[in-house]
């Protein structure tokens, strides 16, 4: 069965310094890995992907993520934090091959940044 | 353009009543996908469509969960004689037909069983 975790309940850091939020995967094969973000009362919404191909990502506001086949993770980076990243991220695989349809996420990481 | 919408975005039931939520997905979205997600965690998959086709229902915790989508873009969940771990809140979701593309998430139903 494929799981997704996310070590961390909250990441705490301070504007302008970097922050990385963990991920980790266990799908079968090659998978596909999603990060999502979730400001309150509002849906998810769509941050990155890796499907294939370079294993650095880049996506919406300055965010980006590795994807490490050894280590099975897929962390979420940014640079520079901003006070407007606080927000509940979600990082979530699918199994392309034997169920496409069905994402696992993992139960999800509180970002604070402070000013 | 118009995103996902779920109505209603709250709902209250007693125990033992029946609940309709319903979706509107993305025009032109093929898949569409709904997901329970409880208090602290993250989205689990129930339900998944492609058109009007139910390819996946895999995640269902009961045979009181049934979800369809007759004509290819609205999707209704229905759960029959509500108890009160089904409190959560349900979460739609559509997307082109592509497997490795990004879901489009509507802002949930929160359900509450009394």
């Amino acid at each position: 069965a494929q799981s997704v975790a996310q070590p961390e309940d909250q990441v705490n850091v301070a504007e302008g310094n970097p922050l990385t939020v963990k991920c980790t995967y266990s799908v079968s094969g090659n998978p596909y890995l999603f990060w999502y973000v979730q400001y309150p009362n509002r849906g998810l919404q769509f941050l990155l992907k890796y499907i294939t191909g370079d294993n650095l990502v880049k996506g919406s506001y300055g965010f980006e993520a590795e994807f490490n086949k050894s280590q099975t993770s897929f962390h979420l980076k940014k640079p520079s934090a901003l006070v407007s990243d606080s927000a509940l991220y979600f990082c979530a695989g699918r199994d392309p091959y034997t169920n496409a349809g069905k994402s696992t996420f993992g139960d999800g990481t509180t970002l604070t940044v402070k000013p | 353009g118009a995103g996902v919408s779920q109505s209603p975005r709250y709902k209250v039931a007693k125990r033992g009543q029946d609940v309709a939520l319903r979706c509107d997905p993305i025009s032109g979205h093929v898949s569409l996908f709904w997901y329970q997600q409880a208090l602290g965690q993250g989205p689990e998959f129930l339900t998944y469509f492609q058109n009007e086709a139910q390819l996946d229902k895999s995640g269902l915790p009961s045979d009181r969960f049934f979800a369809e989508r007759p004509e290819g873009s609205v999707s209704t969940l229905k759960i029959q004689r509500t108890q009160q771990e089904d409190s959560a809140v349900y979460l739609c979701a559509s997307s082109t037909s592509s497997s490795y593309n990004e879901q489009f998430f509507g802002p949930g139903t929160r359900l509450t069983v009394l």
